[in-house]
């Protein structure tokens, strides 16, 4: 079975672009989540998404948002980019089966470097 | 808020050694807890998990155990080798949110 899926796999861009990421969960999970994990700064939870819709958002600013799609693949983009959004984009996906814990697995990761 | 608290590293060792990494966490009400490990250049792997107080998650040759009354999750290996050179995050979950609040991230290094 094929795992949760990301690219590209390295990304470089200038202050003020915009940056498109994409992950495609594993078939049959329904949830996508996105991480952010900066240099010096750990893992922080950016978004949530489970069956199109935006569930749950970190502490990040509107530049950052998302979507997903019909097939449950999942784009993140980042708007007006900054230095410090240079990072590696992380995404997981799981199962949503009701209010309990579903296993998110992990994908490789994008890494977005900032020029 | 929640938060998790896990030992700075990196943690060198010799091959063979008996590994410890501590970890607590703030949180209210009864979270789960995750360990996962992150291989040079790769993503994050679920290690090992609890679900409740002193369920013990284990799995290649690690363990940890849920212990409510400390808040803690230390990941505990008898014997280390060159493999399990890695990140290791301490995290927990809580249902609502669906959101993983990870530590700091501990790097071990085994030495042959």
């Amino acid at each position: 079975e094929a795992g949760v899926t990301q690219s590209p796999t390295h990304l470089i861009k200038t202050r003020g672009q915009q940056a498109t990421l994409r992950c495609s969960p594993i078939s049959g999970h329904t949830s996508v989540y996105w991480y952010q994990q900066a240099l010096g700064l750990g893992l922080q939870f950016l978004l949530w998404y489970d069956e199109g819709e935006e569930r749950n958002r970190g502490n990040f600013p509107p530049r950052f948002s998302g979507r997903q799609f019909p097939n449950y693949s999942s784009e993140l983009n980042v708007n007006a980019l900054e230095l410090e959004d240079s990072a590696l984009y992380l995404c997981a996906s799981s199962f949503q089966q009701g209010p309990q814990y579903n296993e998110q697995f992990f994908g490789p990761g994008t890494r977005l470097t900032v020029l | 808020g929640n938060s998790v608290t896990q030992m700075e590293g990196p943690v060198t060792l010799s091959e063979e050694a008996f590994l410890t990494i501590n970890c607590t966490y703030t949180a209210t009400g009864y979270p789960s807890l995750f360990w996962y490990v992150q291989y040079p250049g790769e993503g994050l792997q679920l290690l090992l998990k609890a679900t409740k107080a002193d369920d013990k998650g284990s799995n290649k040759g690690f363990e940890a155990t849920y212990r409510k009354e400390t808040t803690s999750f230390h990941l505990e290996k008898g014997s280390v080798q060159v493999s399990d050179s890695a990140v290791y995050f301490c995290a927990l979950l809580k249902a609502a949110g669906n959101k993983l609040t990870f530590g700091g991230g501990t790097r071990v290094l085994v030495k042959p």
